[in-house]
């Protein structure tokens, strides 16, 4: 079966310190993958996604993401957090011609000063 | 910012009565989508369309239903509410597939008691 985990519900990293979340995925194609954020209140807003060619990502507000197919993983990453990038982060996958993209549970990021 | 508006902003509702939740785009997107968000869960499809009065159903679509008879309006009606419809319901938009770029309103909190 298609799944998305997200194994960290919570995150905690200090201001200036860099940051990795993963995501790791289940798929029997080729996958497209995303990275949305999700500020308190608010919608989802896409960070990055992958769908073919250079593994590694760049997005929006500094982050990458690099594919790794040997590990089915796409971790988002950002050198040097800031406190305004406290949010919720979801990892997605989905595949040509599929309207429904599989997500993850999210991981919420708490920033401390 | 993408045009997407959802109405009412919060809701709160009694067991067993009608509701329907809006979502009116100014970007003329021809796909439009519904998910409800849920702690643990991420989020699910409701439904989506792909056209004007081309609906179909996603994951979680039992109690649900929707339409679209203009481009910028897209409709989810929950024909008899129960406790477990209570979510933060979302809007989104795109021009393509689901492997466009998302655009997500802000969102529905709707209560069922």
């Amino acid at each position: 079966a298609q799944s998305v985990t997200q194994p960290d519900i919570h995150i905690t990293v200090s201001e200036g310190a860099s940051l990795e979340l993963r995501c790791n995925y289940s798929y029997g194609a080729t996958p497209y993958l995303f990275w949305y954020v999700q500020s308190p209140g608010q919608g989802l807003q896409l960070l990055l996604k992958y769908f073919s060619g250079d593994t590694l990502v760049q997005g929006i507000k500094g982050f990458e993401a690099e594919f790794k197919r040997s590990q089915s993983s796409f971790n988002l990453r950002k050198p040097s957090v800031h406190w305004s990038d406290a949010a919720e982060y979801f990892c997605a996958v989905g595949a040509n011609s599929n309207y429904q993209l599989i997500w993850g549970a999210g991981t919420k990021l708490i920033i401390k000063p | 910012d993408a045009g997407i508006t959802q109405s009412p902003r919060h809701k709160v509702t009694e067991t067993g009565t009608p509701v329907t939740l809006r979502c009116h785009q100014t970007e003329n997107h021809r796909y439009m989508y519904w998910y409800r968000q849920d702690p643990g869960h991420g989020l699910r499809l409701i439904h989506y369309s792909y056209g004007v009065k081309d609906t179909d159903k996603g994951e979680v679509s039992d109690g649900y239903s929707v339409s679209r008879s203009k481009t910028e309006d897209f409709l989810l009606t929950l024909e008899s509410a129960t406790s477990s419809q209570t979510s933060v319901y979302f809007c989104a938009i795109s021009e393509g597939t689901t492997n466009e770029k998302l655009f997500f309103g802000s969102g529905t909190q709707l209560s069922v008691l």
